[in-house]
């Protein structure tokens, strides 16, 4: 089945720089990679997505890449600030109805 | 609009009783998925309901078990609790119950097991 890996498991970074977080999935039917964000104390809220027939989607500060040949997705988070502390996940589905296999989570600590 | 609500929010139980979560969607929404956040394991898919049919379901013994009423509201039971079962449960409703669809999760329901 479907695997998916993510690094890193924690990142700490300065208010104002960029935070990278990438993943990589196994299977190669997996179709659509959402990154879900989680606040301390409630649940996991979606970002940003992607589909497996688009490279690369931007929405303000947040952008996500995907090499399919590879299997390697990415967030990117630009201009950094300590609201934007938390886990992220990816993850990956490649299944019928909403299962998503995901990465094992990135906390964030963006540092003012 | 309300989002996900799930109870009860915490809960304390003891090896080898049982346990039910309850999971109201966002109206509207006819998939309910659930899935298991642990430190170790991350999050893991349990099952997913559609239309008060189970859908999908993942690696997990049959312990663990769910349904969903005609109201799309879902509850999901765990039979002889393990000390291993403490976690947060989650609970995500979609709307469109496909696979490229967002998922909206409530804030959990948190199972510790002594």
């Amino acid at each position: 089945g479907e695997n998916v890996e993510q690094h890193p498991s924690t990142l700490s970074v300065q208010e104002g720089d960029s935070a990278v977080i990438k993943c990589t999935y196994s299977d190669s039917a997996s179709n659509y990679f959402p990154w879900y964000k989680q606040e301390l104390g409630k649940g996991p809220q979606l970002i940003i997505d992607i589909r497996s027939n688009v490279g690369e989607k931007k929405d303000q500060r947040i952008a996500v890449t995907l090499n399919k040949t590879a299997k390697h997705f990415s967030l990117h988070i630009t201009e950094t600030q300590p609201e934007d502390s938390a886990v992220y996940f990816c993850a990956a589905s490649s299944q019928a109805g909403t299962a998503l296999i995901f990465g094992k989570g990135t906390t964030l600590s963006v540092s003012s | 609009k309300a989002g996900v609500t799930q109870t009860p929010r915490y809960l304390i139980k003891t090896r080898g009783q049982q346990v039910t979560l309850s999971c109201s969607p966002i109206s509207g929404h006819r998939s309910v998925s659930w899935y298991q956040q642990t430190p170790g394991q991350g999050l893991q898919f349990l099952f997913e309901y559609f239309s008060e049919t189970q859908r999908n379901k993942g690696n997990f013994p049959g312990r663990f078990s769910g349904r969903q009423f005609s109201n799309s509201r879902s509850e999901m039971n765990v039979s002889t609790l393990e000390l291993g079962d403490s976690a947060l449960y989650l609970c995500a409703s979609s709307f469109t119950g496909s696979n490229t669809g967002e998922l909206f999760f409530g804030e959990g329901s948190r199972l510790t097991v002594l």
